[in-house]
């Protein structure tokens, strides 16, 4: 069955600190996954897919099936980063999504 | 462009009520899915809906059930509520499932609270 995990709950930083958010799955298929991201009192949405590659607002996340990861990254975090942020796993022919438990992300001035 | 709406906003009932929860879609998007998010997890699938047929379930007993209208709107009902069904409930929609996947854009939610 297909899996992803969040081993930490929270990370808090320094502005300007760099941030790395961990994602690990389990799936025995070809896996794709995202990032959603939930600010303060607004809903849940995308903020980047393995598949377009591209770098949304200074976030990266490089797909690493030897070590079946997906870890968020950032090389210097402000403070409207502050959110909660989830990793997602697509399977199924149905888009159903897997997500992990989510991760608090406090930037600190 | 019309986003995901969702209602009730919150939602109180007692142990063995009935529930339904309604979600609007985005305007031009034909698929619904269902999330139940219990306090500190994250989302957890439980159906999908496209051209008002369900195509695909999570883990999730008959007790849960859904519809979806020929405008693409939808309804969750849960019957004999549990305790641990106190949830936030979200729906999302998307412009179609077949092919390649395409972007899920989420409700607000329902605070649904069982006493």
């Amino acid at each position: 069955a297909q899996r992803v995990t969040q081993p930490e709950k929270l990370l808090s930083v320094f502005k300007g600190a760099p941030v790395e958010l961990k994602c690990n799955y389990s799936y025995s298929g070809s896996p794709e996954l995202f990032w959603y991201v939930q600010y303060s009192r607004q809903r849940l949405q995308l903020l980047l897919r393995h598949i377009s590659r591209e770098s949304i607002k200074g976030f990266t996340a490089d797909l690493n099936k030897g070590e079946t990861s997906f870890h968020l990254k950032k090389p210097f975090a402000q403070e409207e980063d502050s959110a909660m942020y989830y990793c997602a796993l697509l399977t199924g022919a149905n888009s159903k999504l897997t997500f992990g438990k989510g991760i608090t992300l406090s930037v600190r001035p | 462009e019309t986003g995901v709406t969702q209602s009730p906003t919150h939602l109180i009932k007692t142990r063995g009520q009935q529930v339904t929860l309604r979600c609007s879609s985005q305007s031009g998007h034909n698929t619904v899915s269902w999330y139940q998010q219990a306090l500190g997890q994250g989302p957890q699938f439980i159906f999908q809906y496209y051209r008002e047929e369900e195509n695909g379930r999570g883990n999730f007993p008959p007790r849960f059930s859904g519809l979806q209208f020929p405008n693409y709107s939808s309804e969750l009902n849960v019957n004999a509520l549990e305790l641990d069904d106190s949830a936030l409930y979200l729906c999302a929609s998307s412009r179609d499932t077949s092919g390649s996947y395409n972007e899920q854009f989420f409700g607000p939610g329902t605070r649904l609270t069982v006493l």
